[in-house]
């Protein structure tokens, strides 16, 4: 089984910065790897498939990038409905596994 | 609009059985692989299983193989998780999720969830 672990676990930033959240995969997963965005008592949202392409309507600050082992999910300037829990998940090998998640916190 | 509704909460007691239902609208249903993803309260998500667009190859998480049993009704738009032998760590909001693709690929839209609990 394919480990994915995200880095911080928590993240405090005020809006108006830049992010960037981690995902490392314990083997190489191509680029086949998506990033969900889950706000409190909601179903978690698409946001990045393929590593770097964004979902329909998905706001221009979003951006995913990486390939293998390394992926990262950066917003360029945080809004205020941006703060949740993001999750990277790879569907390159069964069973297809998620991160534990980086909860983004208003500073 | 793609739309996937659950069946609503269900309490059922350990080493019961409980079958939930997703119905799907806004899409060809017969041409997308179908998901299940759960998450225990306050913890993350995880993947359970998998069913391909026709129906004939399905993919089960170790946890649940031998036990959960996916299925879909592609003349009702309708899928299914059939789960047996339940334990309390199965308690959890599970979500319906629509594939990328025909076989699989990453979860383009997700249900609401559906909270089953296991107590005994």
């Amino acid at each position: 089984e394919i480990v994915m672990t995200q880095s911080p676990a928590t993240l405090s930033v005020s809006p108006g910065e830049r992010v960037t959240l981690s995902c490392r995969a314990s083997q190489s997963v191509s680029s086949n790897l998506a990033w969900y965005q889950q706000k409190p008592g909601q179903a978690p949202r698409l946001l990045i498939y393929g590593a770097s392409t964004e979902a329909t309507g998905l706001p221009a600050r979003f951006s995913g990038s990486g390939s293998g082992t390394e992926f990262t999910l950066t917003i360029s300037s945080l809004q205020s409905e941006d703060f949740a829990v993001y999750y990277c998940q790879q569907y390159n090998n069964w069973p297809q596994t998620f991160g534990q998640g980086t909860n983004l916190e208003i500073k | 609009e793609v739309q996937l509704l659950e069946s609503g909460e269900r309490l059922v007691q350990t080493g019961g059985s409980l079958r939930l239902s997703c119905a799907a609208s806004g899409f060809t249903f017969s041409n997308y692989a179908m998901s299940w993803v759960r998450q225990t309260p306050g913890k993350g998500l995880e993947w359970v299983s998998t069913i391909s667009g026709s129906g004939a190859t399905t993919f089960y998480a170790d946890s649940v193989r031998g036990r959960f049993t996916i299925s879909r009704d592609n003349s009702e738009n309708t899928l299914s998780l059939r789960m047996n032998s339940l334990r309390a760590d199965d308690t959890a909001v599970y979500y319906c999720a629509k594939c990328h693709h025909y076989g699989s690929g990453h979860l383009e839209s997700w249900g609401q969830g559906t909270l089953v609990t296991v107590s005994s």
